[in-house]
């Protein structure tokens, strides 16, 4: 089955700073590459995805990025905000069935004022 | 608000308590899901429902036994807990899970069995 590493599990930054998460997975199969992001007390919410067919996608302060020859994908998160502190997921598609998704362990997100 | 709301926020059982956990999706989805999340651990599919039929079962216990009497509720019926069992429960729904789409979750209930 699909198996999703997930680093740093902690990441404090200033704010203004860059933050960036990686994730590797083992199914060369998989398409389908998500980030969720949740906050205390809610569940989690995609906040951008990314499919096998692109490098690279970008929105607003985010991107995530994408080698499926090497297995990882990243998420990078610029010009960071306090209200960016939560706890990140990656994830990917078990096989090609995009609604199944193995999660990586998440990241807790910290950006200092 | 994602449309996804989840009954109880919070629920204390006892091993030998039945309890049910609720989900109501308002998006006009045809999938649900159940999830369950433990500290530090990654999100643990159990439960995957479309179209209101059960696709997926991820050798989930049988004291966890989920119901979809419509595409817009989801329950969980718990009985004979586990310590062990105490988690968040996530429920999540989407356009449907045949042609992939992005999954909303609701806020969680989160289960602490004595």
């Amino acid at each position: 089955g699909e198996n999703v590493e997930q680093h740093p599990s902690t990441l404090s930054v200033q704010e203004g700073d860059s933050a960036v998460i990686k994730c590797t997975y083992s199914d060369s199969a998989s398409n389908y590459f998500p980030w969720y992001k949740q906050e205390l007390g809610k569940g989690p919410q995609l906040i951008i995805d990314i499919r096998s067919n692109v490098g690279e996608k970008k929105d607003q302060r985010i991107a995530v990025t994408l080698n499926k020859t090497a297995k990882h994908f990243s998420l990078h998160i610029t010009e960071t905000q306090p209200e960016d502190s939560a706890v990140y997921f990656c994830a990917a598609s078990i096989g090609s069935n995009d609604y199944k998704l193995s999660f990586g362990a998440g990241t807790t997100v910290t950006v200092r004022a | 608000e994602t449309g996804v709301t989840q009954t109880p926020r919070h629920l204390v059982m006892g091993m030998t308590n039945k309890k049910s956990l609720k989900c109501e999706q308002h998006l006009g989805h045809n999938a649900m899901y159940w999830y369950k999340q433990s500290a530090k651990k990654p999100l643990e599919l159990m439960f995957v429902y479309n179209f209101k039929e059960q696709t997926e079962n991820n050798s989930v216990p049988s004291r966890f036994s989920p119901e979809c009497p419509n595409s817009s509720h989801l329950f969980l019926h718990l009985h004979t807990l586990q310590p062990e069992d105490s988690a968040l429960y996530l429920c999540a729904s989407s356009q449907d899970a045949i042609a992939g789409s992005e999954q909303f979750f609701g806020p969680g209930t989160r289960l602490t069995v004595l």
